[in-house]
């Protein structure tokens, strides 16, 4: 089973800062998926196939990496952006998730 | 309009048995593999089954396998999972998901069912 290190666990961004999130693998991945979930909702994939923004998302948000190292990352944090944020791969089953990194507004 | 809509969750006894259900529209079913993922209170996702498209091929990670089935009705464009021998942590908010084509995302979920496994 391949498992996925999210980092931080939590943080707290100001308006306008640069955030990035990462996600290590413990074996080599393809890809890595990203979802966003705001408290109370269904997840929402956010950022697939590493790099490619989902219908909707906002192009401050960007994703890259490769093997085991895999990285979402904001330009300019917004209001909107605080929520957790969930890593996935499915290079090999059984597919996991990260444990998550909470946004949060500073 | 893509809609996933779960159903079926509830209070259960462990060891007892439940079936959940997901009710697709908005997109022809039967073109993409679907999948189980769940969420236990204020913990993490985790993915719980895929099945393919025609429902030959299925697959489980082995916390569930053995225990649960996923199944699919391409007619009712419906989606189900028979959960068995439930546990204590079984309990966690299941949400339907569509996986499109080849790929390993999960592209849409549903806004989640809760089962809650306790005497």
């Amino acid at each position: 089973e391949i498992v996925l290190t999210q980092s931080p666990t939590t943080m707290a961004a100001s308006p306008g800062e640069k955030v990035t999130l990462t996600c290590r693998a413990s074996s080599s991945v393809s890809y890595m998926h990203w979802y966003q979930q705001r408290s109370g909702t269904s997840p929402k994939l956010w950022i697939y196939e590493t790099s490619k923004l989902a219908s909707g998302v906002p192009n401050r948000f960007s994703g890259s990496g490769s093997g085991t190292s895999y990285s979402l990352t904001i330009n300019s944090m917004e209001t909107e952006d605080a929520a957790t944020y969930y890593c996935q791969q499915g290079s090999s089953y059984p597919y996991t998730f990260g444990a998550g990194t909470k946004l949060e507004l500073k | 309009e893509v809609q996933l809509v779960e159903s079926g969750g509830g209070l259960v006894q462990p060891g007892r048995s439940l079936k959940l259900s997901c009710a697709a529209s908005g997109f022809t079913f039967s073109n993409y593999y679907m999948a189980w993922v769940r969420q236990a209170p204020k913990k993490g996702l985790e993915w719980v089954a895929t099945i393919s498209t025609s429902g030959s091929r299925t697959y489980y990670p082995d916390s569930v396998k053995g225990r649960f089935t996923i199944s699919r009705d391409n007619a009712k464009s419906s989606l189900y999972l028979q959960m068995n021998s439930l546990k204590s942590e079984d309990t966690a908010t299941y949400y339907c998901a569509r996986r499109p084509g080849i790929t390993s995302y999960f592209d849409y979920w549903g806004q989640g069912v809760m089962v809650t496994v306790s005497s």
